[in-house]
């Protein structure tokens, strides 16, 4: 079994959808939660950060952690044409390096 | 100022060669991590550097990988006798620091893309 779960999709969603993204994770020892986005052939770009659980926003995105049922959410309002692109959740412990394990990615299609 | 750097974008060899991927990291940034994502994969962690030493080498697959950081800045890696599962995107993060504890934003380049025929 893997550390983190992240359904592939493809997720094909209309513009101006609600967007919900999501991770598992089996191991509580992970403390810190990430999203990135890529878009193709780029490198991964920080989306949200998030340390405790609870709902973060920034714009149209919020990042919701649950830490009791090892669960991570990404929220996309208002979704974008733009907003296509490859979304990978990254997980960090509190050990004594900054690795990330991350998900396999979800690739989401907004269609105009 | 200018963001991670990687050489060759793409590289594309013959499976028993050697090659070598180049990292430039923001400067002044003191950790260093390599990753790989295969086809339909995620980030696989490979290594991470905090100045020139590597405290986490855990993710190299073989010993055919290795890795060297130099100056505490560029950073090289290295597949000997190349084999075609090793044929992935290759990407390098850079961060400022890394603090007992936490952690600190990763940013990443835009990666070499390795094919081995």
């Amino acid at each position: 079994q893997k550390e983190v779960e992240q359904d592939p999709g493809p997720l094909s969603v209309p513009e101006g959808a609600i967007v919900s993204l999501n991770c598992t994770y089996s191991n509580s020892a992970f403390q810190y939660f990430m999203w990135y986005r890529q878009y193709s052939r780029k490198g991964p770009e920080l989306l949200m950060y998030t340390y405790s659980s609870g709902n973060k926003e920034d714009g149209r995105f919020t990042a919701q952690v649950d830490k009791s049922s090892k669960y991570i959410s990404l929220f996309i309002r208002d979704s974008q044409p733009s907003d296509s692109a490859t979304y990978l959740c990254a997980l960090a412990g509190s050990g004594n390096t900054g690795k990330l394990i991350f998900g396999q990615g979800t690739t989401l299609q907004v269609k105009p | 100022g200018a963001g991670v750097s990687q050489s060759p974008s793409n590289k594309v060899t013959e499976k028993g060669k050697d090659v070598e991927l180049r990292c430039d990291p923001i400067s002044g940034h003191t950790a260093l991590y390599w990753y790989r994502q295969s086809l339909g994969q995620g980030l696989e962690f490979l290594i991470y550097f905090q100045g020139n030493s590597a405290p986490d080498k855990s993710g190299l697959p073989s010993d055919r990988f290795s890795a060297e950081r130099t100056g505490g800045s560029v950073s090289t890696l290295t597949i000997q006798r190349t084999q075609q599962e090793d044929s992935a995107v290759y990407l390098c993060a850079s961060s400022g620091s890394f603090l007992a504890g936490g952690t600190d934003t990763q940013y990443f380049g835009p990666g070499t893309r390795l094919t081995v025929l």
